[in-house]
């Protein structure tokens, strides 16, 4: 298994503003994602994030919106740009290492 | 992007019934799996399936992964009040290689 933190856990925001939101694992693992579950709503995929690669995103998301970092095997940054209300919502890290295990989540309310 | 479509959508149970929930799709899957969701919180890996057919049990809950690939269920015996939250399905097409493709979700809810 895998030990996943997230940093912050919450936050509110202002509109046009952008966070930062940070995951840590407890090893080093390769393919890391991050999902957005709106309020009441099932996961979906924001974009995969490969050590040593440039961030694979999703239909709908583009790296002006939501850049991600991805220094090195333990730790990735999803940021949310600009934000507006529509961004409410929580954001989880996830790793593929026997199987696919999730961090606690971030839930961001934008004003 | 796709989902699998998940049912019952909510179930309103007493404690000590048994639950079954289920998860269809039109696409096969090589893997399997079903997570748990408390508020507040991420998804918590319940169970696993790799293989068509593979019946697993984890304490009180069972999943089978269908025959087809296309379908699995849940089944949670006996259910107590720390089974309240939101269940999810989510295939994998190419273990390791692929996303996962969650389903809609299932809300458990225990009436006292």
């Amino acid at each position: 298994s895998a030990v996943i933190s997230q940093k912050p856990s919450r936050d509110i925001c202002q509109r046009g503003t952008s966070l930062t939101i940070q995951c840590q694992v407890d090893s080093q693992v390769t393919m890391m994602f991050w999902y957005r579950q709106q309020p009441g709503q099932s996961l979906t995929l924001i974009a995969t994030a490969n050590q040593g690669s440039e961030a694979t995103y999703e239909s709908g998301f583009v790296i002006d919106k939501f850049p991600i970092s991805r220094p090195n095997l333990t730790f990735s940054t999803l940021t949310v740009s600009n934000m507006s209300p529509e961004d409410s919502s929580i954001y989880l890290c996830s790793v593929m290492t026997a199987t696919q295990y999730f961090g606690p989540g971030t839930r961001l309310t934008v004003l | 992007g796709q989902q699998l479509n998940q049912s019952p959508q909510s179930m309103f149970i007493q404690e000590g019934e048994d639950v079954s929930m289920n998860c269809t799709s039109s696409s096969i899957f090589n893997t399997w799996l079903w997570y748990k969701q408390d508020p507040g919180e991420g998804p918590v890996l319940l169970i696993a399936l790799y293989k068509a057919g593979e019946l697993t049990s984890n304490g009180r809950l069972t999943a089978q992964f269908g025959i087809t690939r296309k379908d699995s269920f849940l089944n949670i015996s006996a259910s107590i009040p720390s089974d309240v939250g939101i269940y999810f399905c989510a295939g994998l097409s190419n273990f390791g290689n692929e996303k996962l493709t969650f389903g809609t979700g299932t809300r458990l809810t225990i009436i006292p």
